[in-house]
């Protein structure tokens, strides 16, 4: 099983619909990110948390909230999807090694949105 | 402000021949660099890091990465290619200043392996 799993893995919705897009990890890492990649414009960071009580935006965080139910769970939501949300969706985690998160991510395999 | 550049948005190279992939960043402080690969339909794999110490860095698959401060640049290379090599890349960069968390990512070079 993946360390990082992410559900659904693809969605095709319709504009002004709720979507919630799920992360769970086995990995115990304290720190979850969601990031959005576009063809050609690499990953950019939407939200991300460093435990349950920890909550930050990214640079890209307009329209879509985030959850941290659990050590173990991040969700994204796109209260109101819009065409222009269709992407690739990765969840991440990282750990803190001697104190100090050094970045190395663990991604997801990925959830394909399309908004149509 | 942090930025990662991969100038060339594809690359393509020889089965058997070496291979580089151009990474230029820009950083305040002491910077951390990555390299990611993606495979179709996959998520993002750890290739390498620098964070400090030898210029030269080795990672998995047989890649490694030269940190070359006065160049701000963090090229990944591999002395030989292999079809199965071919993927899309991604370098990455973190200001290792206190309380820096985010990393930024380049856009992506896609390598194709010819046989």
């Amino acid at each position: 099983d993946a360390d990082v799993t992410q559900t659904p893995r693809n969605r095709i919705t319709k504009t002004g619909k709720r979507i919630m897009l799920e992360c769970s990890q086995t990995k115990g890492h304290d720190r979850m990110y969601w990031y959005r990649q576009d063809p050609g414009l690499g990953l950019r960071l939407i939200y991300y948390s460093f435990d349950v009580k920890d909550i930050n935006k990214g640079e890209i965080s307009d329209g879509y909230s985030v959850s941290r139910q659990a050590q173990a769970k991040f969700s994204l939501s796109l209260e109101s999807a819009i065409p222009n949300q269709t992407a690739l969706y990765f969840c991440a985690t990282s750990e803190i090694a001697r104190g100090e998160n050094t970045g190395e991510l663990f991604f997801g395999e990925g959830s394909r949105l399309t908004v149509l | 402000a942090q930025s990662v550049a991969q100038p060339e948005d594809q690359v393509n190279v020889a089965e058997g021949n070496p291979l580089t992939v151009k990474c230029t960043y820009s950083v305040s402080g002491n910077p951390y660099l990555f390299w990611y690969v993606q495979y179709p339909n996959r998520g993002l794999q750890f290739l390498l890091k620098y964070i400090t110490g030898d210029n030269l860095v080795k990672g998995s698959y047989g890649f490694e990465a030269e940190f070359n401060k006065s160049q701000t640049s963090f090229h990944l290379k591999k002395p030989s290619a292999l079809v199965s090599d071919s993927a899309l890349y991604f370098c990455a960069v973190r200001d290792g200043g206190a309380g820096s968390y985010q990393l930024t990512f380049g856009k992506g070079t896609k390598l194709s392996v010819i046989p």
